[in-house]
Parts: structure tokens; C-alpha cells; sequence
């Protein structure tokens, strides 16, 4: 079955630092893969998806992310970090033979501070 | 003009009780989701329905049982509710393709004492 990794639980930064999210996904065949953020007592809103077209794959608030076939990687980054990205991030692969059904990673929480 | 609406917003209730949430979109979609998420934040489907056909039924106890009057309507009713049902519970649809990702509602908090 289809999986996704995403290392680091919490990540920490400074406003105006780099944002990098880990995430690697099980498959050899290149699956659908998708971001998305969740602010608190709220839904989860897709950041960005990566469908087979380009590998550098851009997003909402200035989040981009690169698929890496090689590496199984998709990392979600942004050059500088704002207080109103301090979120809980997910990473999801859709799985094989059915791709309707998105599995999630476990999640990120993202802190930035001043 | 909420694009998948979840109710209630929060549900506290005792045990043993049956209680149901509602979800409705107005997208278009084809396929409608009910997601639970326990309380380490971790994310895992329950169910998925595509034009009323239920597709995806994951190990979820039979007290668990979602039902689809119409394409934009997906329910999950809950029987005899436990301690360890307590958990938000999460609507989304999307496309039929799968490809565009879920839209998600904005979850329903359920919890049982």
C-alpha cells in the first residue's frame, strides 16, 4: 500500500527564514501528490498538488514544492517565513489503484517566531 | 456559499447515545469523504461515496454508518457512541479523477463522555 513519510513532527523558524517540510512517499510509480494546511479548528486547505506536469509545483502564500522521482521526494518550501504560516502541514500521496483515496503523513507543525 | 458545509460544528455527548452529521456540497463534485482525525492530528478515511455509490469502506466499526441521499449529500451516523469515537471528523469532496485534490468542510469536533 501506498505511504508517506513526513520527518520532523514540529519545525521551528524565525519570520523571514527559509521553511522547509519533509515528505517522502513509498511508491516507485509517480503518484498524485498534494499539501495541505491546516490553521487551528479549521478544515484542511490544499496548498498545492503535483499531477505529473511540471516537478517544481507552486502554491498558495507563496509555498512551493519540488517532486524528486529519484529521491521519492516532495518538500514543501517557502524563502521567507511569515507569523501567519504557523500551521500543521500535511503531506498526501494518492494511493495506488485508486487514486481517489489520498493517504495523509502525519503531519508538521510549523512555528515561527520573531 | 460555503463550498462543503459541515453540522454540527462541535457535538458533545454521553455514551451509548446515536447522533449524526451532516455534510453538503455545492461544487459539483462527484465523490464525497468522511475523514476522522484522532487527536495526535493524524488523518485516516473512513468512507467515500461517487454519485451515492459507496467505493471505499476502510476497517471502520459497524456502529459507523454513512449514507448518500444525493451526490452532494454525504451523512455519517454513529450508533451506541464510545469514549474512543471522540475524534473531528472531516467532510471533503473532489472530482471524480482524484487528481485535483479534496475540498475539505470545516469539521465537526465530536465528543463523547
Amino acid at each position: 500500500a501506498q505511504s508517506v513519510t513526513q520527518l520532523g513532527s514540529h519545525v521551528s523558524v524565525s519570520e523571514g527564514a527559509l521553511v522547509l517540510l519533509r515528505c517522502n512517499y513509498s511508491s516507485s510509480v509517480p503518484p498524485y501528490l498534494f499539501w495541505y494546511v491546516q490553521y487551528p479548528n479549521q478544515g484542511l486547505q490544499l496548498l498545492l498538488k503535483y499531477t505529473s506536469a511540471a516537478t517544481l509545483v507552486k502554491g498558495i502564500n507563496g509555498f512551493e514544492a519540488e517532486f524528486k522521482k529519484s529521491e521519492t521526494s516532495f518538500h514543501l518550501t517557502k524563502p521567507s517565513a511569515h507569523m501567519s504560516d504557523a500551521a500543521e502541514y500535511f503531506c498526501a500521496v494518492s494511493d495506488l489503484g485508486n487514486t481517489d483515496k489520498l493517504i495523509f503523513g502525519t503531519g508538521t507543525r510549523l512555528q515561527v517566531f520573531p | 456559499d460555503t463550498a462543503v458545509s459541515q453540522t454540527p460544528k462541535y457535538l458533545v455527548t454521553q455514551m451509548g447515545n446515536d447522533k449524526s452529521i451532516k455534510c453538503e456540497q455545492n461544487l459539483g463534485h462527484d465523490t464525497m469523504y468522511w475523514y476522522k482525525q484522532d487527536s495526535k492530528k493524524f488523518l485516516k478515511i473512513m468512507f467515500s461515496y461517487n454519485n451515492k455509490e459507496l467505493i471505499i469502506n476502510e476497517t471502520v466499526p459497524n456502529r459507523f454508518s454513512p449514507k448518500s441521499p444525493d451526490k452532494a449529500h454525504l451523512n455519517l451516523h454513529i450508533n451506541s457512541l464510545e469514549l474512543g469515537d471522540s475524534a473531528v471528523y472531516f467532510c471533503a469532496s473532489s472530482h471524480q479523477t482524484g487528481g485535483y485534490g479534496y475540498t475539505f468542510g470545516s469539521g465537526t469536533r465530536l465528543t463523547v463522555v
